[in-house]
């Protein structure tokens, strides 16, 4: 089954103590990204990822890192997490070709 | 920056009524495109728009795009209770980047 797969489903942690939530994808898609979304303002960009080792910031990159080092992998590095980073997370991924974009089932994250 | 604003942020409408929810965008894009998300669940694919004047259809959902107006419409006839969600426009930023609307929740009562 095509499906972008992003572990863990949720997660509480503490400030200041490193994260990283795993998104893989198995539709050998180009793209990938990460998005955050926040009550009352939508999915802003973190993140994205034209293909293997090619990253670029989106609208919100401060306090996140990412990595490509696979082209079915893209995880999202939280190095010292804050509450103001307390949100829901998405992964998604597509392919030029195929306008549409396949999102996982999300994370949500509480930084205490 | 590429603004995305969506017109109701909340919209509550009989079953059986038809609505129009508005996106309007502020720069030149080539893509736009409408998601579903069911409350606690992840995001669906809707519709994807590529040109001017595109309509698209399914169901009793029906997308359009006026490029020139930099408006898209999502048209909902004759409301169910399974359409209750939220609707999110996103329009195509460089390369794949895509910049969402705040989405609009859509409530259908009986």
């Amino acid at each position: 089954e095509a499906q972008v797969t992003q572990n863990p489903r949720y997660l509480i942690t503490v400030t200041g103590k490193k994260l990283t939530v795993t998104c893989s994808q198995n539709m050998n898609h180009e793209y990938m990204s990460w998005y955050r979304q926040d009550p009352g303002l939508g999915l802003r960009q973190i993140y994205y990822s034209m293909n293997v080792e090619v990253t670029d910031k989106g609208d919100v990159p401060e306090g996140y890192k990412v990595s490509r080092k696979e082209k079915r992998n893209f995880p999202l590095i939280l190095e010292s997490p804050s509450p103001n980073q307390t949100s829901l997370y998405f992964c998604a991924s597509g392919h030029p070709t195929n306008e549409k974009l396949f999102f996982g089932s999300g994370t949500q994250l509480s930084v205490l | 920056e590429l603004k995305v604003e969506q017109n109701p942020l909340f919209l509550s409408m009989q079953e059986g009524k038809n609505y129009t929810i508005y996106c309007n965008y502020s720069t030149t894009s080539d893509r736009l495109y409408w998601y579903r998300q069911d409350p606690g669940k992840s995001l669906e694919s809707l519709f994807v728009l590529l040109s001017n004047g595109a309509v698209k259809q399914e169901g009793r959902l029906m997308a359009s795009l006026d490029t020139k107006a930099r408006l898209s419409t999502l048209h909902i006839t004759a409301a169910v209770h399974d359409l209750s969600a939220t609707y999110f426009c996103a329009v195509g930023n460089s390369g794949y980047a895509l910049n969402f609307g705040k989405g609009t929740s859509l409530l259908v009562t009986p």
